[in-house]
């Protein structure tokens, strides 16, 4: 059972205007929430991350947004260049303390970003 | 970036052969963790560790197995490849003061034929 769902395989996008990439999550206890991005033949490289006490998280042009009620978190970008061309992975970690810290990833979104 | 070695980077195999692959990292990092990317599936967990000697199950366990029996070193053995583990497998490690972002290897592509 997918705890961390992409319900979008794909998404394009003309350069200059928004990217919103949307994550849903089944477990309530995760609390940590992370998007990563993923180039062709290239590992996954982290982008922004959001604790469950805040309900958004900005870095430059890359916006998070987490609604705990939803069980929904998205990704903003503003503006999109063609090199945010890539995979996007939403993933989700339970809550801290535990020995385990274990990070569930999502299915990923291709994003294209047309100039 | 931290300092994440998988090693080899390809591979290709025969069905019912034990494969090993390799993760190293030089950073003192308390968890480790591999998972297989697949297309339609994402990154699935396979099995993580938590410290030296202490691993457990991830997603998508069944078949593989893995060691650590140093901080630096997480092996994934594939007991007995099948065409159905043919896949780009990934190598990830967490820091250990709490929540933050996990790196990631390069990934290591192995074909079972």
């Amino acid at each position: 059972d997918q705890q961390v769902k992409q319900n979008s395989p794909s998404l394009s996008v003309q350069e200059g205007r928004i990217s919103i990439l949307n994550c849903d999550y089944t477990n309530s206890m995760f609390d940590y929430f992370l998007w990563y991005k993923k180039y062709p033949a290239e590992g996954p490289t982290f982008l922004i991350s959001i604790s469950s006490i805040k309900d958004k998280n900005e870095d430059g042009r890359f916006t998070v947004f987490l609604n705990k009620s939803a069980k929904h978190l998205s990704l903003h970008i503003v503006p999109s260049q063609p090199g945010d061309s890539a995979v996007y992975f939403c993933a989700a970690s339970p809550i801290n303390g535990g020995a385990t810290n274990k990070l569930i990833f999502g299915t990923g979104t291709l994003l294209a970003v047309q100039p | 970036d931290a300092g994440i070695t998988q090693s080899p980077r390809h591979k290709v195999t025969e069905t019912g052969t034990p494969v090993t692959l390799r993760c190293h990292q030089t950073e003192n990092h308390r968890y480790m963790y591999w998972y297989r990317q697949d297309p339609g599936h994402g990154l699935r967990l396979i099995h993580y560790s938590y410290g030296v000697k202490d691993t457990d199950k991830g997603e998508v366990s069944d078949g593989y197995s893995v060691s650590r029996s140093k901080t630096e070193d997480f092996l994934l053995t594939l007991e007995s490849a099948t065409s159905s583990q043919t896949s780009v497998y990934f190598c990830a490690t967490l820091g250990n003061s709490g929540n933050t972002e996990a790196f990631f290897g390069q990934g290591t592509r192995l074909t079972v034929v």
